[in-house]
């Protein structure tokens, strides 16, 4: 049973292009949550979401991030126009439908560095 | 919403000594209290965790307590190893939501 599995695992952008980061959940799973961790820092949630559905996004910045989780294929986490400051390690995570208040499994992330 | 307090930020302990890491959370709401080790360049990993209507919990040389009044919970690593060298996570969550808060991390560093 494969983890939670992220792609890329390095990923470098010039500030203003845009990076796709991706996020395959563990088999069964449904629930999908992203975090960023910046540098010496801890994680900050950014979004959580469920096939088709945007559940909680109150950690999301307003504008250039958006993330989607479609009926098919790996949750998507896009980052238009990037900034330095867009530099982090964005992690993923899974659940299944009832989490039952059990702490969940990260991918290995995604380590942006915009230059 | 929750905030989440960890200290101290980093600590250094000699081979085979106990280290405690402590967090404190503000919102009472908050009945699960999961703890992550992250190894450098890699993802966090759960280690252990606790429930609110439990004080303290064991796992080899790893322990939890939990002081819901105070609202806040600690982490005991006994007989600390090199192994053990890493960044440690507190985090904070309600079992209804799948949201956690987490503290800003300790670096332990075990002296052989």
């Amino acid at each position: 049973n494969a983890g939670v599995m992220q792609n890329p695992r390095h990923l470098v952008r010039r500030r203003g292009q845009e990076a796709r980061l991706r996020c395959s959940p563990m088999k069964g799973h449904s629930h999908v949550y992203w975090y960023r961790q910046l540098p010496e820092e801890g994680l900050k949630f950014m979004v959580y979401l469920q096939k088709e559905n945007i559940i909680d996004e109150s950690g999301m910045p307003k504008e250039r991030f958006s993330a989607e989780f479609p009926k098919e294929g790996p949750s998507i986490l896009r980052i238009q126009q990037v900034v330095r400051g867009d530099s982090a390690a964005y992690f993923c995570a899974s659940s299944p439908v009832d989490r039952d208040g059990y702490g969940y499994t990260f991918g290995s992330g995604t380590r942006l560095t915009v230059v | 919403g929750e905030n989440v307090e960890q200290h101290p930020s980093t600590l250094s302990v000699q081979e085979g000594d106990s280290a405690v890491i402590k967090c404190t959370y503000s919102d009472s709401a908050s009945n699960y209290f999961p703890w992550y080790k992250q190894e450098l360049g890699k993802r966090p990993q759960l280690i252990i965790d606790i429930r609110s209507n439990v004080g303290e919990k064991k796992d080899q040389r790893i322990a939890v307590t939990l002081n819901k009044t105070a609202k806040h919970f600690s982490l005991h690593i006994t007989e600390t190893q090199p192994e053990d060298s890493a960044v440690y996570f507190c985090a904070a969550s309600m079992s209804n939501f799948n949201k956690f808060y987490f503290g800003s991390g300790t670096k332990l560093n075990v002296k052989p």
